[in-house]
């Protein structure tokens, strides 16, 4: 049974506009969520986090939405630009700081010129 | 801040032959220590995680062995691979910071 779901395989995007990846989640145990950015050939990069107790955490173009009664966080780029053209997995802790991930299976998103 | 070097990059095996890949950490001690695979299309699957030198957790039942001879040595091992062993496999290592994990660049194996 799959804890973390990302139930877009794929996604494309106009350059610019706005690029929203969506993770849903089972588990109300887990105490922080993360988004992973991955190229091919490469292993994936740590983008951004928050934290359970949290509804939004924002990074520059990069923003986490947490929707603890729908169990469902977002992630939010914008603009969007070609360089964001990645995998993007989202992640689920739980059991602290030497917990463990659940990953979910990825979202590949392209964003076009 | 910790770094993983995982080697080798690529690799290209026959079918029935042996499988050895190393994973070392810098940057910090005892690490809990992790494989994945991520085959052609799929997401990440947790092979094998470590807690400490010697304790070895499997997740899913394969062809594959892990072992974790020092603190910050982790290896991937198989005696005889398969077809389907093929894949994209990374190690990584719990950050002891708000990043989750830290990843090594990969090895993408190609069983032949």
């Amino acid at each position: 049974d799959q804890q973390v779901k990302q139930n877009s395989p794929s996604l494309s995007v106009q350059e610019g506009r706005i690029s929203i990846l969506n993770c849903d989640y089972t588990n109300s145990m887990f105490d922080y969520f993360l988004w992973y950015k991955k190229y091919p050939a490469e292993g994936p990069t740590f983008l951004i986090s928050i934290s359970s107790i949290k509804d939004k955490n924002e990074d520059g173009r990069f923003t986490v939405f947490l929707n603890k009664s729908a169990k469902h966080l977002s992630l939010h780029i914008v603009p969007s630009q070609p360089g964001d053209s990645a995998v993007y997995f989202c992640a689920a802790n739980y059991g602290g700081s030497q917990g463990n991930l659940i990953f979910g299976k990825g979202t590949k998103l392209s964003v076009k010129p | 801040s910790q770094t993983i070097h995982q080697w080798p990059a690529t690799l290209v095996q026959p079918v029935g032959s042996p499988l050895s890949l190393e994973c070392t950490v810098e940057g910090t001690s005892n690490p809990n220590l992790y494989w994945y695979r991520q085959a052609a299309g799929r997401g990440l699957q947790l092979l094998f995680y470590s807690i400490g030198i010697d304790q070895i957790s499997s997740e899913v039942p394969q062809n594959l062995s892990a072992s974790r001879p020092q603190d910050r040595q982790f290896i991937l091992s198989s005696k005889k691979l398969l077809l389907s062993d093929s894949g994209f496999y990374l190690c990584a290592a719990r950050d002891r910071g708000p990043h989750g994990y830290t990843f090594g660049s990969g090895t993408r194996l190609t069983v032949v």
